[in-house]
């Protein structure tokens, strides 16, 4: 496709489920990027790939977030036992190797945790 | 920790006038600055890069850099309704391709 498609664009469950959130790059972008994004607030970085490795997970926030992007192209964010507190929209964004920050942002994905 | 500022706004400017928008970062080895607008309920959109100081224009929009004061700017020339926004201050440390986002400024263009 033209841009980077994620899915799905809504997410609702409950405490202590599984959530995978997937994500299509721009076709050609080796690096992939997870953020997340809580009202009123910028995004919060999570992960980067540089093609089917993650070259820096720094930002995942306890060892419940994990990513995987097994062919360098689609990739998928999953939450194990999801708690209240990662409600928040999940943003992936791909890029071209040579713009260091010059991203180029999916519609997200909004995850609820009730 | 590397920390980029903005204040959160709301501006409010009228139509025809000039928007200036601010950021200042933290990590004096940054590199590359970048300035992102998301409209409500959308994904932010890259609309400006400026890598060097000085300014850098882009039809109604200039990028400031000034690296020894580690202030990035953005202005908004004749500003119109639909440039009503948050826009985003991104800043990557050098050889780092990972950008760091401020919160946002709140822009409302008033007819």
């Amino acid at each position: 496709g033209a841009g980077v498609s994620q899915t799905p664009s809504n997410k609702v469950t409950e405490k202590g489920k599984y959530v995978e959130l997937r994500c299509d790059p721009i076709s050609g972008h080796t690096a992939l990027y997870w953020y997340r994004q809580s009202l009123g607030q910028g995004p919060e970085f999570l992960i980067y790939f540089q093609g089917t490795g993650a070259a820096d997970d720094s930002g995942l926030p306890n060892d419940r977030f994990f990513a995987v992007r097994p062919e360098g192209s689609v990739s998928t964010l999953k939450i194990q036992r999801t708690e209240r507190g990662d409600s928040a929209v999940y943003l992936c964004a791909s890029s071209l190797s040579q713009g260091p920050g010059e991203l180029f942002f999916g519609e997200g994905s909004r995850l609820t945790v009730l | 920790q590397k920390e980029v500022e903005q204040n959160s706004g709301p501006l409010s400017v009228p139509e025809g006038a000039i928007a200036s928008l601010n950021c200042t970062y933290s990590d004096r080895g940054s590199q590359s600055f970048f300035w992102y607008r998301q409209y409500s309920g959308k994904s932010p959109e890259l609309i400006m890069s400026i890598y060097s100081n000085g300014d850098k224009e882009d039809g109604r929009f200039t990028a400031q850099l000034n690296k020894a004061s580690q202030y990035v700017s953005l202005l908004i020339r004749d500003s119109q309704p639909s440039d009503s926004a948050t826009y985003l201050c991104a800043v990557t440390a050098g050889g780092s391709y990972i950008p760091t986002f401020g919160r946002g400024t709140s822009l409302i263009v008033h007819p």
